[in-house]
């Protein structure tokens, strides 16, 4: 069974606007939480990632908030870009796990 | 700096087929693993190994095999291809220092593979 859950599949966001992606994920001992981005015919590459020890992260235009008691963690991206339409993986490993559990993707785009 | 480099890009077998998907990375990277993607499923580890001469299974091994002779190379072996096994296939590698929160994994651009 898929370990981290992630919604939307899809959005469609218009230039400027803010686009949410939301995971939730069951294991407690989960403690590393990135966020990779793929853009079509290319390989999913890290766009940011956060430790639970910190509630939010933020690098540039993106912006991961992380909520340990919900076991919940989101990507915000600000003012959004048509060259920020791609599609998006919330991950999750333990501390000592080299093996990512990824969700299922969100299709992110962005209309001029 | 190549990175991870998977071929082929493309391949289409006919049902019962063979082939070998290969993989070569050039960061000295211990880690490499073998994803396969889905649409709506993302991404599911189908093995990985931690160093030469030792491999694993993932999340769903059944039908593949692989092999690590080298740091370089981690082939994927499809040996009787199935409909099933349409998909994308996308080999990863990452060092095995500073924890995984200092060493991200490192994708190759897959191969799309159709099984007719």
């Amino acid at each position: 069974q898929q370990q981290v859950k992630q919604s939307p599949q899809s959005l469609i966001v218009q230039k400027g606007g803010i686009s949410i992606i939301n995971c939730a994920y069951e294991n407690t001992a989960f403690d590393y939480f990135p966020w990779y981005q793929q853009f079509p015919g290319k390989g999913p590459a890290l766009l940011i990632a956060i430790r639970p020890d910190v509630s939010e992260k933020k690098e540039g235009r993106f912006t991961i908030s992380f909520n340990k008691s919900a076991k919940q963690f989101s990507l915000h991206i600000m003012d959004s870009q048509p060259g920020d339409s791609a599609t998006y993986f919330c991950a999750a490993s333990t501390a000592n796990d080299y093996k990512l559990s990824f969700g299922a993707g969100t299709t992110v785009t962005v209309r001029a | 700096n190549a990175g991870v480099t998977q071929t082929p890009k493309f391949r289409i077998l006919k049902i019962g087929q063979s082939m070998t998907l290969q993989c070569t990375q050039d960061m000295n990277h211990n880690y490499m693993y073998w994803y396969r993607q889905d649409p709506g499923m993302g991404l599911k580890l189908i093995y990985y190994s931690v160093g030469a001469g030792i491999t694993d299974k993932g999340e769903v091994p059944n039908g593949y095999n692989v092999s690590r002779s080298t740091t370089e190379d981690f082939p994927l072996r499809l040996e009787l291809a199935a409909p099933s096994q349409t998909s994308v296939y996308f080999c990863a590698s990452r060092t095995s220092s500073g924890g995984p929160y200092n060493s991200p994994l490192h994708f190759g651009n897959g191969t799309r593979l159709t099984v007719t």
